[in-house]
């Protein structure tokens, strides 16, 4: 899996949009670009994946870049609840041990 | 509901007891996976299965054990609990191989004494 590179914390105003960086310069051609995020005391909670096109469901959007080595994590509208750490993850899976490799990820802090 | 559960959500067991953590998923998901969460360290790969009766290893088995008679269940035993397996346990859950979208369950929260 390629390394990726997160900020350590970032803070966002409840009912902006949070944008949440990632670099992964050397992610390979058929490596997916994963988020997750955990809530404190949850289990990671799986939010969107992308591979080349930008990618937006219900919870967030993914805009990644045409070289594809940054993406970025849009949540639209942060609410308090949203406060978590977001892992960026970069993979295609397959072959040996399927598990996920996180990182240090994003302390997002909403505020109020 | 539907889903993915854990249980005990929280255990306190003396070294060298053997324990058991449940984990439970009603979405028929072929993969299944066993983390352990702790500080400084993120979140490491134990064991994993692909499909009932199939199960290999992750990144830190030793000292544990997993079956998966069933597709829906895949415990977690401890043969002789340590101090340094305590931790938090998180089961996941996946459809497919090869692609990261895996579902967590809420965890079991295990203190060895």
């Amino acid at each position: 899996d390629a390394k990726t590179t997160q900020p350590p914390s970032m803070d966002c105003a409840e009912g902006r949009a949070a944008n949440l960086p990632c670099n992964h310069s050397t992610i390979s051609g058929n490596e997916y670009v994963y988020w997750y995020r955990q809530i404190h005391s949850q289990g990671p909670q799986y939010i969107i994946h992308g591979l080349k096109n930008n990618e937006t469901n219900e919870m967030a959007s993914l805009i990644i870049t045409e070289d594809r080595k940054s993406s970025t994590l849009i949540l639209p509208h942060a609410t308090l609840r949203d406060t978590a750490v977001y892992y960026c993850i970069a993979g295609r899976g397959g072959g040996g041990a399927d598990g996920l490799t996180f990182g240090k990820g994003t302390h997002l802090i909403i505020q109020p | 509901d539907a889903g993915i559960t854990q249980s005990p959500r929280y255990k306190i067991t003396e070294t060298g007891r053997q324990v058991t953590l449940m984990c439970h998923q009603t979405w028929s998901h072929s993969y299944m996976f066993w983390y352990r969460q702790d500080l400084g360290h993120g979140l490491r790969l134990i064991y994993y299965s692909a499909a009932a009766d199939i199960t290999d290893k992750g990144e830190v088995p030793d000292g544990y054990v997993v079956s998966r008679s069933k597709t829906e269940n895949f415990p977690l035993t401890l043969e002789s609990a340590t101090r340094s397996q305590t931790s938090v346990y998180f089961c996941a859950s996946s459809e497919m191989r090869g692609i990261y979208e895996q579902y967590f369950g809420p965890g079991t929260r295990l203190t060895v004494t």
